[in-house]
């Protein structure tokens, strides 16, 4: 299957602060990404949907001026979360569309001091 | 819209035991069904998937599911569990949107596969 990595897999920052994901597709083009969220012992939850070239589709609920989510080439998307808080310490996942399926990323665990 | 449930939050089973996960959806259009596997701290990978055909599956690991369009089950099966197959387990149905035509995920809850040695 295709390969997509994160980075950074960990990262832990002060309240107030910005921090961004890195989500790459390595050995394939994708027109459109996805990022997810994952709270403890909870099941994975559709943030955005990223297209390259476009601006993302948030679903309801999510606050697109605080998960900025950016596409700009068909290997790359990020997700920079804004003004960071405590409650927004979770597991964020991506994933790259491919023809019949999704490839999911290894993840990045975020903790807000 | 596609929905999936996954009755069991929690299995516990006995080391070679036989143990199935059970997997329902619902969907107005057809979809793909897919099984992932997450290990703690860990993103999810692949076990086994439905895009058409024959609907008994094969996956990794030496797991398998049946899809069953009358009763829209996708049962994960797996005959012997090994101490290592202790992990959560989502069960996920996909379908097309868009002009683009990617597919778009929807997840189970998960059930934690806690097997007992």
């Amino acid at each position: 299957g295709a390969v997509v990595s994160q980075h950074p897999s960990w990262v832990i920052c002060k309240s107030g602060t910005s921090v961004k994901i890195e989500c790459r597709s390595l050995d394939f083009q994708a027109t459109t990404m996805f990022w997810y969220r994952q709270f403890p012992k909870q099941s994975l939850m559709l943030m955005a949907t990223s297209n390259e070239g476009s601006k993302a589709t948030y679903e309801q609920g999510v606050e697109k001026d605080k998960f900025l989510i950016n596409h700009a080439s068909l290997t790359l998307s990020t997700l920079t979360v804004t003004s960071a808080h405590p409650e927004d310490s979770s597991f964020y996942i991506c994933s790259a569309s491919g023809q019949n399926e999704q490839f999911f990323g290894p993840g990045t665990r975020l903790t807000v001091l | 819209a596609q929905s999936v449930t996954q009755l069991d939050s929690q299995v516990p089973v006995f080391e070679e035991a036989p143990v199935e996960l059970r997997c329902n959806y619902s969907s107005s259009v057809s979809v793909y069904l897919f099984w992932y596997v997450q290990y703690p701290n860990q993103g999810l990978q692949l076990l086994l998937k439905y895009l058409s055909g024959s609907t008994l599956v094969k996956g990794i690991n030496g797991f398998e599911a049946e899809f069953n369009k009358s009763q829209t089950s996708f049962h994960l099966r797996k005959p012997s569990v090994h101490i290592s197959d202790t992990a959560e387990y989502f069960c996920a149905v996909s379908k097309s949107v868009g002009p683009g035509g990617y597919q778009k995920v929807t997840f189970g809850i998960g059930t934690k596969l806690q097997v007992i040695p």
